[in-house]
């Protein structure tokens, strides 16, 4: 069964701190892995989409990474702000039907204190 | 690019009644997908439509789900006879073509049944 792990389930840090969230996943035939911001009663905001041959891919103050070997990939927050506090939601594609094939992770909930 | 919209944002409704949602994609999107999700869970996926046809659905959709996208533009999520179990904020999102083009979401449907 495709599964997606993350951890922490939640987390809080001192704004202008760095973070790092973890992701392992399982799922197979591995098509891409995609982080997404989730702010409280919004829908999900795409962060990152990296492939098999990515692994590292970069957006403003977000790092992704990736190691396909290990099936592990990490989302590095850089100088966090409070607007930083959001649930961030790892998530895997599975390769040949389609993108719809998608597989959840459970998110990280990352609060920002000043 | 005016982003995808859902109607209504908040749906109150007691057990047993019929309810509708709307999803507005992005204009040039050809795929629209539908997901559930419950609180400190991610994202489930109910189905998926490429243009107007529907290609997959998730065994979450019962029969008392239905999902339609009649010209290939906006598409609606019908649950008849809601039980307590379908509270859930229901999610719409659109993307082009291809396997790694991002999910665009909405802000959701709130469902609240009492």
């Amino acid at each position: 069964k495709n599964q997606v792990e993350q951890s922490p389930q939640s987390l809080i840090i001192l704004e202008g701190k760095n973070c790092t969230l973890q992701c392992n996943y399982t799922v197979s035939p591995f098509s891409n892995l995609r982080w997404y911001k989730q702010d409280t009663g919004r829908g999900p905001v795409s962060l990152t989409i990296m492939t098999f041959s990515e692994n590292t891919k970069s957006n403003g103050r977000y790092t992704a990474t990736l190691d396909a070997d290990t099936k592990q990939s990490s989302l590095h927050i850089t100088a966090s702000q409070l607007s930083d506090s959001a649930s961030y939601i790892c998530v895997v594609s599975a390769k040949g039907a389609g993108s719809y094939q998608l597989t959840f992770g459970k998110g990280t909930k990352l609060s920002v204190i000043p | 690019d005016t982003g995808v919209s859902q109607n209504p944002r908040h749906k109150i409704t007691k057990r047993g009644q019929n309810v509708t949602f709307r999803c507005d994609p992005i204009s040039e999107h050809n795929r629209l997908y539908w997901y559930r999700q419950t609180l400190g869970q991610g994202p489930e996926f109910l189905t998926y439509f490429q243009n107007e046809a529907q290609l997959e659905k998730s065994r979450l959709l019962s029969d008392r789900f239905s999902a339609e996208r009649p010209k290939g533009s906006f598409s609606t999520l019908e649950i008849q006879r809601t039980e307590q179990g379908d509270s859930a904020m229901y999610l719409c999102a659109s993307s082009r073509g291809g396997s790694n083009q991002p999910q665009h979401f909405g802000d959701g449907t709130r469902l609240s049944i009492l």
